[in-house]
């Protein structure tokens, strides 16, 4: 069983749906991130969280420590949306200096 | 502008010989990374670097090799001996071991 499980593995939604990746891990951590992969590879980091939530524009991260789960929410989707989602953690048997990944959610906004 | 750059985007090699990817970074970052993509897996990380002249094996190191003489970069080479060198790779940096990543654009190496 990997440490980060991410559902769905993929998505399909239409332009404009309120979307809900997920992601649960089993070590304890240190930070939790979500990256976006877009098709041509390049990856960019959306958000680090350890605690809460946090907002950027349509894009919402949570954490529930105790729960060891994180939710990523998209409102309004569009199609630049499509992506693959990656959740990783930063665990703390690693002294935080390394992070462990989870297989991603591909995401498809048709229009 | 800053950023991570990795070149080339595209390497094609023959089985048996050695082949070097490189990673340059001018955020001033202390830490630098390597991983491996595979289709419909994670990312694996390879090789990282917390400080200039250090460097620890990931989880899959076997067949990899790589120097950090410069803050700035971090090169890896792919030897004969990785069974399987055909993937993405990418390189990351962070201003230190806790904080967010910064990935390059990544490399696909093709091996036949």
């Amino acid at each position: 069983k990997n440490e980060v499980e991410q559902s769905p593995q993929n998505l399909t939604a239409q332009e404009g749906e309120f979307i809900t990746i997920n992601c649960s891990y089993s070590v304890g951590i240190s930070a939790l991130h979500w990256l976006q992969q877009h098709p041509g590879g390049g990856i960019v980091s959306l958000f680090m969280l350890s605690s809460g939530k946090k907002k950027h524009g349509r894009l919402i991260a949570t954490i529930n420590i105790q729960e060891k789960h994180s939710s990523l929410h998209i409102t309004a989707s569009h199609p630049r949306d499509s992506a693959v989602y990656i959740c990783a953690v930063n665990p703390w048997e690693t002294s935080g200096s390394r992070l462990t990944f989870g297989e991603g959610t591909q995401l498809t906004v048709n229009p | 502008d800053g950023g991570i750059t990795q070149s080339p985007k595209y390497l094609f090699r023959k089985e048996g010989q050695n082949v070097t990817l490189s990673c340059e970074q001018n955020l001033n970052h202390d830490a630098m990374y390597w991983y491996r993509q595979d289709p419909g897996q994670g990312l694996r990380l390879i090789y990282y670097s917390q400080i200039v002249n250090d460097f620890q094996k990931g989880d899959i190191a076997e067949g990899y090799s790589v120097s950090r003489e410069k803050k700035e970069s971090f090169p890896l080479t792919v030897t004969s001996a990785q069974k399987n060198p055909t993937a993405f790779y990418l390189c990351a940096s962070s201003r230190d071991r806790e904080n967010e990543q910064y990935f390059g654009p990544g490399t696909r190496l093709t091996v036949t």
